[in-house]
């Protein structure tokens, strides 16, 4: 079955730019998501990219894709004591449609 | 709307006990998920409905768990008996239609079963 891998952990310091990084394993996907979930609260969609293309820019969320490489990526600038929180790529199956999520990457961003 | 609904937040219950977890969608989403929430597993998705009509269950761990939905507003995860290892937050998501650019997830219910 489909099988979505993501880093553990990841810490930045306050203004940097952090890069939380996501591989898959079917090529089929025709949609591919980051969400994001805070303390205590549910999954929360940042944004997503059709798999025809290759980036994709929301504000300061910029999300690569590399259909080659199955990789996914997303970059958040200028990132903010705010934006701690656990990141999840997810990828939709479109022989399914099912929703399969990575493990999460926690981001913690220090002042 | 005011999104996805799920009750109670938190359920603590004796390992044995029957525990039923709710979930009310978003109004005009055709599809359902039960998803499971653990440090060890991530989120694992449980089952999902399309117009109410189970689609895949295929994630429910064990014959213990079950699932409905009775119409597009409402449907229940049941386990019966409970056991220790069932503790997780159960989230609920709804979206518009299965091939959709969004899931609307609920806060989830933290259950622990002592």
């Amino acid at each position: 079955g489909e099988d979505v891998e993501q880093s553990l952990f990841l810490s930045v310091r306050e203004g940097d730019s952090s890069v939380i990084n996501c591989t898959y394993t079917d090529s089929s996907s025709t949609y591919l998501y980051w969400y994001k979930q805070e303390p205590g609260a549910g999954l929360q969609l940042l944004t997503y990219i059709f798999s025809n293309m290759d980036m994709k820019q929301d504000q300061r969320l910029t999300v690569l894709l590399n259909k080659k490489d199955k990789h996914l990526s997303l970059r958040i600038a200028d990132t903010q004591t705010g934006d701690s929180a656990i990141y999840f790529c997810a990828v939709l199956m479109d022989s399914s449609y099912k929703l399969i999520f990575g493990s999460g990457t926690r981001l913690l961003v220090r002042p | 709307d005011a999104g996805v609904i799920q009750s109670p937040r938190h359920e603590v219950t004796e390992m044995g006990q029957e525990v039923t977890l709710r979930c009310k969608p978003i109004s005009g989403h055709n599809s359902l998920f039960w998803y499971r929430q653990t440090m060890m597993r991530g989120l694992e998705l449980l089952i999902y409905f399309n117009n109410n009509v189970p689609i895949d269950d295929s994630g429910m761990p064990e014959d213990r768990f079950s699932a409905k939905m009775p119409n597009a507003s409402f449907s229940t995860l049941k386990i019966q008996p409970s056991e220790p290892r069932d503790s997780a937050v159960y989230f609920c998501a709804s979206s518009l239609d299965r091939q959709t650019t969004e899931a609307f997830f609920g806060q989830g219910t933290r259950l622990t079963v002592v």
